[in-house]
């Protein structure tokens, strides 16, 4: 089992629409979440970062963590063309020395105008 | 203003030679982190470090050494290049041992092997 995982996508939404996007986590010794847009020949830059249960808002990014249930997902809502990207979740596992920083495999958004 | 810079941005080389890849961070962060990404397989760890003359090796670090001998540096050699390491190679930094800090990325380095 990987040690996070998302749907590879393509998921398409049209403008305007909210976009959901999932991923799941197996370790339970991991502290901080995150999510990066990627951009296609682009380095990942991060939108969010969530580290407690619950929702975290940021404009029309809405992060949410369920630490029980070892799930955290992004909505972005009023999608548009330019949130077209790769959506990339990534977790902190921490271990005797500090962080280490393991991403899934990324999901693809396509905003149809 | 502070950033982390990859060297070079294209690389193409023959099977069997060794390749050093550059990464150098102005942040004085201390955790680095290599990283590869080939389609359908996201960011997958190669080598990381949390802080001088400390190294770890993530889940794909076979074929690949890293030393650290200060902050700001983190180079990646593949000690005899093969076809199967053809790929995009990203560097990253962050602030804390806890891991609860933003992780900034290098422009990356496409590699090709031959």
């Amino acid at each position: 089992q990987k040690e996070v995982e998302q749907n590879s996508g393509p998921l398409s939404v049209p403008e305007g629409a909210i976009a959901s996007l999932n991923c799941t986590y197996s370790d339970r010794v991991s502290q901080s979440f995150f999510w990066y847009r990627q951009y296609s020949g682009k380095s990942p830059e991060l939108i969010m970062s969530i580290y407690s249960n619950g929702d975290k808002e940021d404009g029309r990014f809405t992060a949410q963590l369920n630490k029980a249930s070892q799930y955290v997902s992004l909505l972005i809502r009023d999608s548009q063309p330019s949130d077209s990207a790769t959506y990339l979740c990534a977790v902190t596992m921490i271990y005797n020395q500090g962080g280490k920083l393991i991403f899934g495999q990324g999901t693809e958004l396509s905003v149809k105008p | 203003d502070a950033e982390i810079t990859q060297s070079p941005r294209h690389k193409i080389t023959e099977t069997g030679r060794q390749v050093t890849l550059a990464c150098h961070q102005t942040w004085n962060h201390n955790n680095m982190f290599w990283y590869r990404q080939d389609l359908g397989h996201g960011l997958r760890l190669i080598h990381y470090s949390y802080g001088v003359h400390d190294t770890n090796k993530g889940e794909v670090s076979d074929g690949y050494s890293v030393s650290r001998s200060n902050t700001e540096d983190l180079p990646l050699t593949l000690e005899s290049a093969a076809s199967s390491q053809t790929s995009v190679y990203f560097c990253a930094s962050s602030e804390s041992r806890l891991g609860n800090t933003e992780a900034f990325f290098g422009q990356g380095t496409r590699l090709t092997v031959v």
